[in-house]
């Protein structure tokens, strides 16, 4: 079974400086791993997503993530922090193996908060 | 840019009621989902429809739920006889594909509130 581990429940920055949102999954197939976010009152939108193809996947506003299968993690980056970052983020994980379906599992979220 | 719509943005209702929460994914897209967010926890898969039919359910999609497509654009979701554990905000998706590599469009939420 496939699942989704998100190591900080709450991760504050201050505005300039770097962002690390980790990730550990656990997957019996080559999985596809995404993260989205959910600003307040705002429905979830796509960052970035890895797909198999480059382990170093550049997603919008300046994330970035790398897949590390010898980790098992998906780890969130940021070299600089906006306050507009602020917000939750989840890690999430699907099943290439059921097309019809592809169920997303979302990790429990970190929420993100950036000070200035 | 298209994107997913849902509707009522909150409903509360009473336990036992009946609720019918709205979604109008994008246009193209052939694959449609129900998620739900108790508060505080993790979103959860519900289910998934394609070619109007289910094409996978969790454990928390029992009788009481139900899912159509009535009309070729809405997509809903039926819960038959609310409980008060169905308080939560409930996310409808769509992508184009079923493989996984496509991402999945979610609308802002219906908030559902029993009381």
């Amino acid at each position: 079974a496939q699942s989704v581990t998100q190591l900080d429940s709450h991760v504050s920055v201050s505005e300039g400086t770097p962002v690390l949102l980790r990730c550990n999954y656990s997957s019996s197939y080559s999985p596809s791993l995404f993260w989205y976010v959910q600003h307040p009152n705002k429905g979830l939108q796509l960052l970035l997503k890895y797909t198999s193809a480059a382990t170093l996947v550049k997603g919008i506003n300046g994330f970035e993530a790398e897949f590390k299968k010898s980790e098992t993690s998906f780890h969130l980056t940021k070299p600089s922090a906006h306050m507009s970052d602020a917000a939750e983020y989840f890690c999430v994980v699907s099943d290439p193996g059921n097309q019809a379906g592809t169920a997303l599992i979302f990790g429990k979220g970190t929420t993100l908060s950036v000070s200035s | 840019e298209p994107e997913v719509t849902q509707t009522p943005s909150h409903q509360v209702t009473q336990m036992g009621q009946e609720v019918i929460l709205r979604c109008v994914p994008i246009s193209n897209h052939l694959y449609f989902y129900w998620y739900r967010q108790i508060l505080g926890q993790k979103v959860e898969f519900l289910v998934s429809f394609y070619n109007n039919e289910i094409s996978e359910k969790s454990e928390i999609f029992d009788d009481q739920f139900s899912v159509e497509r009535p009309d070729g654009s809405n997509f809903t979701l039926k819960i038959r006889s609310t409980k008060l554990e169905d308080s939560a905000m409930y996310f409808c998706a769509s992508r184009v594909g079923g493989a996984s590599f496509y991402e999945q469009y979610f609308g802002p939420g219906t908030r559902l509130t029993v009381t």
